[in-house]
């Protein structure tokens, strides 16, 4: 079946901290990876996808992502934290031949002053 | 870019009434669109792909006749919660795309409540 995972249901880090917000996947074929962001009572938004090239991505607000095909991984990562990424964080994956999108269960990343 | 607008962002409804919430692209053609359901602190579940011109592809375990959806138009989407019970009370939202496997635009949301 297909699935994304998201491991940590919560990560703290402390402002100025790199961060790390971990994904997997199981798709058929070649995946098209996503990450989102949402902030409370409001929707999704975009930050970055892969779908081929190069492995790493950089996507909004200083965010970067790195998929791993040996891991099935697509971590999200930013070198410096800030207060204002505190948020929810989803993965989602889809591939060619599907038009839904699987969602992992989000990550709720908390920036510590 | 390409903005997707969802109306109303909160409603309170009396337990029996129906509730039309509405999902439309702004700047592009949606002829998918997809209708989420947000329960707090968990993740999104899919209810149902609306596809322009056809009926909507329901996920299972979501009833067809308590969630109408219709999508008359590529820049449209309208999800009715019909007679309406506390348990639907929950955080609904819409998205879509401009193409297969291109990223989500979403809406920003609708938080129903059912007295």
């Amino acid at each position: 079946a297909q699935s994304v995972a998201q491991p940590e249901d919560q990560v703290n880090v402390a402002e100025g901290n790199p961060l790390t917000v971990k994904c997997t996947y199981s798709v058929s074929g070649n995946p098209y990876l996503f990450w989102y962001v949402q902030y409370p009572n409001r929707g999704l938004q975009f930050l970055l996808k892969y779908i081929t090239g190069d492995n790493l991505v950089k996507g909004s607000y200083g965010f970067e992502a790195e998929f791993n095909k040996s891991q099935t991984s697509f971590h999200l990562k930013k070198p410096s934290a800030l207060v204002s990424d505190s948020a929810l964080y989803f993965c989602a994956a889809t591939y060619s031949g599907t038009y839904k999108y699987i969602f992992g269960t989000g990550t709720r990343l908390k920036v510590l002053a | 870019g390409a903005v997707v607008s969802q109306h109303p962002s909160w409603v309170i409804c009396k337990s029996g009434t129906s509730v039309k919430i509405e999902c439309r692209s702004l700047d592009f053609q949606a002829t998918t669109m997809f209708w989420y359901r947000q329960f707090p602190k968990q993740s999104l579940m899919l209810m149902a792909t609306s596809n322009e011109g056809s009926k909507a592809t329901y996920e299972q375990g979501v009833e067809k006749d308590k969630f109408l959806i219709n999508h008359a138009s590529l820049t449209l989407s309208t999800l009715t919660v019909t007679s309406a019970h506390p348990e639907d009370s929950s955080f609904y939202i819409c998205s879509a795309n401009q193409g297969p496997n291109e990223k989500l635009f979403f809406g920003s949301g609708t938080q129903l409540s059912v007295l």
